[in-house]
């Protein structure tokens, strides 16, 4: 079955400054990629996805970039602030056949003010 | 994106006893899930539940343990049986919605068994 690994752990950075998480993943028939940003105590909340036909996907300060031949993808958060502090989990999946999300170990993100 | 909504909110309950959670989604989706949490890890699917007929379970998840209705395409119900303190959990369903079925989370259930 699939295995995703993310990295780092945990991720301190001043405000204002870009924080990058990574992950791989393991089987080759994966072709979609979301990001979820969980806050203390509530659910995870869909931030962005990528699809396996994009290599590279921005939404305001958060832009994510697939390398399907490395099998890795990486969440980039540009001008951080107070608010992006949370846990962001990554995620895997098919989008046919079997579609439930494998997700990664989660990095536990601290913004510095 | 669909609105979704679980019952119970969070329990205490005692161990040897069952739990049935409940999923509800205001519009009718293809997909629906259940994932465990455990307190400070990530997320672990339990099965995939099919409307119509029985749930798929994933490795170290049996029906006996966790079984799951799916009686339409707006409403499913989990079973946590026979509990004991490792099922302290926070458990959450999830649907497939939107054009891509892009995967969207319920409030979660925090279970607390002592």
């Amino acid at each position: 079955g699939e295995n995703v690994e993310q990295h780092p752990s945990t991720l301190s950075v001043q405000e204002g400054d870009s924080a990058v998480i990574k992950c791989t993943y393991s089987d080759s028939a994966s072709n979609y990629f979301p990001w979820y940003k969980q806050e203390l105590g509530k659910r995870p909340q869909l931030i962005i996805d990528i699809r396996s036909n994009v290599g590279e996907k921005k939404d305001q300060r958060i832009a994510v970039t697939l390398n399907k031949t490395a099998k890795h993808f990486s969440l980039h958060i540009t001008e951080t602030q107070p608010e992006d502090s949370a846990v962001y989990f990554c995620a895997a999946s098919r989008k046919t056949g079997r579609r439930a999300l494998t997700f990664g170990s989660g990095t536990r993100l601290q913004v510095q003010p | 994106s669909a609105v979704i909504s679980q019952k119970p909110s969070r329990d205490i309950c005692q161990r040897g006893t069952s739990l049935t959670i409940q999923c509800q989604v205001d519009s009718q989706v293809t997909m629906m899930f259940w994932y465990r949490q455990q307190p400070g890890q990530s997320l672990t699917l339990i099965a995939t539940a099919n409307q119509g007929s029985e749930a798929t379970y994933e490795s170290g998840f049996v029906i006996d343990k966790f079984p799951i209705s799916r009686p339409n395409l707006t409403f499913s119900t989990l079973t946590v049986s026979n509990m004991s303190p490792e099922d302290s959990s926070i458990y959450l369903c999830s649907v497939g919605a939107g054009l891509l079925h892009e995967q969207y989370f319920g409030p979660g259930t925090r279970l607390t068994v002592t």
